[in-house]
This record gives C-alpha cells, sequence and structure tokens, in this order.
C-alpha cells in the first residue's frame, strides 16, 4: 500500500522562506509531484522529482530522496498568494502507471 | 488552450437520490482519472481511463459509484444512491497517456461540490 505523511498547517511571514516536508511508504515508485491548491480551486501542478536531488523552478524547488523515502517542498520569497494547501503525490508502479497517491495535504498560511 | 471542464459545479441533494457529473479532458489526452476529496484531505483516486478501457478502479465503491468514458473522451461519474459520506468535491483530472518514464503531468478541473443532506 501507500502512505504519505505531511504536516497539516505551518505559518509563515511574507518574504520568508517555507520547506513543507513529506515522507512516503509506498510498495512502488515512479516519480514524486508537488501540487498547489487554493481554497475551492483545483490542484495545479508544481514540481516533478523522479532522480534524487534538487529541482528548482523560480522561487519553488523540490527535493527528493528515494533511499529515505523524503522529499520537501521549499518555497522563497513568500507571497501572500502563496497561502494555500500544498499536495505531496507519489506515483507508484503496477499496471496504473500513472496512479498518483496523495497526501492529506499542508496548509500554508502567510501573514504579512 | 482549453482546460479539463466539469458540470455541474455545485449539487446539493438528499440522501438516497441520485446525482451524476460529467468531465470534458483537455483535448488529444487519452487518460482521464475521477477523484475524490473529502474536506481537509488530499485527493483519492476513484477510477482512472484509458481512452474508453478502465485502468484502475480498485477504490471506487461499485455498489453505488460507477462511471463511463464510452468514446474515450467525455466521462460521468455517477452515484446511486447517495449517502451523507459521499459529500466531496469530485475532481477530474487528464493526462496526455500513462506511460512510464515521462512525467505525464495530470491537470485537473475546477470540481464539483457535492452536499448531501
Amino acid at each position: 500500500g501507500q502512505n504519505i505523511d505531511q504536516p497539516t498547517e505551518m505559518t509563515a511571514t511574507e518574504g520568508a522562506i517555507v520547506q513543507i516536508n513529506c515522507t512516503y511508504q509506498t510498495s512502488g515508485f515512479n516519480g514524486l509531484f508537488w501540487y498547489q491548491q487554493h481554497a475551492g480551486e483545483a490542484p495545479t501542478f508544481l514540481s516533478y522529482n523522479v532522480l534524487d536531488g534538487l529541482e528548482e523552478k523560480g522561487r519553488f524547488s523540490s527535493f527528493l530522496s528515494r533511499s529515505k523515502g523524503y522529499s520537501y517542498l521549499l518555497l522563497k520569497e513568500l507571497q501572500m498568494k502563496d497561502s494555500a494547501s500544498y499536495l505531496c503525490a507519489v506515483r507508484g508502479g503496477g499496471a496504473a502507471g500513472n496512479k498518483l497517491t496523495f497526501g492529506g495535504g499542508t496548509r500554508v498560511l502567510v501573514k504579512p | 488552450e482549453a482546460g479539463v471542464a466539469q458540470s455541474p459545479r455545485y449539487k446539493i441533494i438528499e440522501k438516497r437520490q441520485s446525482v451524476a457529473f460529467w468531465c470534458n479532458p483537455i483535448s488529444g489526452h487519452a487518460t482521464l482519472y475521477w477523484y475524490q476529496q473529502i474536506l481537509g484531505q488530499g485527493p483519492k483516486l476513484l477510477i482512472q481511463f484509458q481512452n474508453n478501457g478502465v485502468v484502475d478502479d480498485s477504490q471506487l465503491p461499485k455498489d453505488r459509484f460507477s462511471a463511463e468514458r464510452l468514446k474515450g473522451v467525455d466521462s460521468t461519474l455517477k452515484i446511486q444512491p447517495a449517502k451523507l459520506e459521499d459529500s466531496a468535491v469530485y475532481l477530474c483530472a487528464s493526462s496526455l497517456n500513462s506511460w512510464r518514464g515521462s512525467v505525464d503531468t495530470q491537470y485537473f478541473g475546477p470540481g464539483t461540490r457535492l452536499t448531501v443532506l
């Protein structure tokens, strides 16, 4: 089965940096995704890691360690619009090659 | 490029009633997914289609939920009869294909918020 853990909620100040951790235990692994979801809206794709290391995309970076079953999403220079839930999702193997299992999401609140 | 379309956006029904949701994926996307997202939780996959065939429906409560994608494009998800615990947002997503080794990002529609009274 799949088990994905991430903190429920985090608070940070505008302009600061926040790191959202995600740990996973899965029966197969074929990539890890991060999605952003504003309240009442659809999740939108942020990043994808399949190899160990850091992927940087503007103010957002994502890191993966497959041996540790660990990833983090780093948000730099926080802006008010970054207040949202951040979803960690693991793509397993098997017949359903693109099946995503999501964590419960981390709600980030950015304060002025 | 148009995104994933879903309708209706909101639906309120009483328990034991039936309800249906519609999804139109991004043009050319072979794979379509239905997710259930209960408030405060991450999305849970209900069913995955590759063209008009079912790839995974292991988490679909088949005694009350059904889904089809007859022509490999649009899809409908039906609940009959609804229970209180079915109150959730039902998200549809699509991706280009489900080949391993590619990013094959899933793009989500705005969802249908279902309230069962």
